[in-house]
């Protein structure tokens, strides 16, 4: 099936400091992504939709200006989670949908484990 | 999209067959049902996909009641590694299975 990778898999920072997420389609073009956030033991919460030249769409509740999302080619979005707080700790995850013959679904990264000092 | 109810929780042993209902009462005519598993720290990963009767794959099966309001997640044998998060999800294929709502997911621990 379709590869959806994220980089890092795990990042530790310091409180005040930016950190960059990278969601890429391995394998397909994907013109729009989403990103969720994850605390422990909790579903997944979609935070915005990233569309390929063209801004993001936030959700209810989620801070653009703190949240930023830049989806520059049809393979690679990223997530710049800025002044990072500990309260910003969290597991972050991206999907990519896609169409196949079968089935529509969408595919996930791996996840990147965000811990703030 | 639709919204779902789950169980929070289930216990199973190896070699049983486990069976996790979703309801979705107020499932639309365009909606499909989709079924994604997570691990610990891990992204969900798909499972099954269908919009009625029955649907069977190498992992699982879905069943799918003449009314849609319901649907059940069968996973023949379980082993130690099923135990995961099993999400079910309701939505139109060309819009509700991209843009992702979960809901609170079935946590799944198959002991020895």
């Amino acid at each position: 099936g379709a590869v959806v990778s994220q980089h890092p898999s795990r990042v530790i920072c310091k409180s005040g400091t930016s950190v960059k997420i990278e969601c890429r389609s391995l394998d397909f073009q994907a013109t729009t992504m989403f990103w969720y956030r994850q605390f422990p033991k909790q579903s997944l919460m979609l935070m915005a939709t990233s569309n390929e030249g063209s801004k993001a769409t936030y959700e209810q509740g989620v801070e653009k200006d703190k949240f930023l999302i830049n989806h520059a080619s049809l393979t690679l979005s990223t997530l710049t989670v800025t002044s990072a707080h500990p309260e910003d700790s969290s597991f972050y995850i991206c999907s990519a949908p896609q169409t196949g013959t079968a089935n529509t679904e969408a595919f996930f990264g791996q996840g990147t484990r965000l811990t703030v000092v | 999209l639709a919204k779902t109810t789950q169980p929070i929780s289930m216990d199973s042993y190896e070699g049983q067959e486990v069976n996790i209902t979703c309801s979705h009462n107020n499932i639309a005519t365009n909606d499909y049902i989709t079924w994604y598993q997570q691990f610990p720290s891990q992204g969900p990963r798909f499972i099954i996909q269908g919009y009625k009767t029955k649907v069977t794959n190498e992992v699982a099966s879905l069943f799918i009641p003449a009314d849609r309001k319901s649907s059940t997640l069968s996973l023949p044998r379980v082993s130690l590694s099923d135990t995961a998060v099993y999400y079910c999800l309701v939505g139109d294929l060309n819009t509700g299975f991209q843009k992702l709502v979960f809901g609170t997911g079935t946590r799944l621990l198959v002991s020895p």
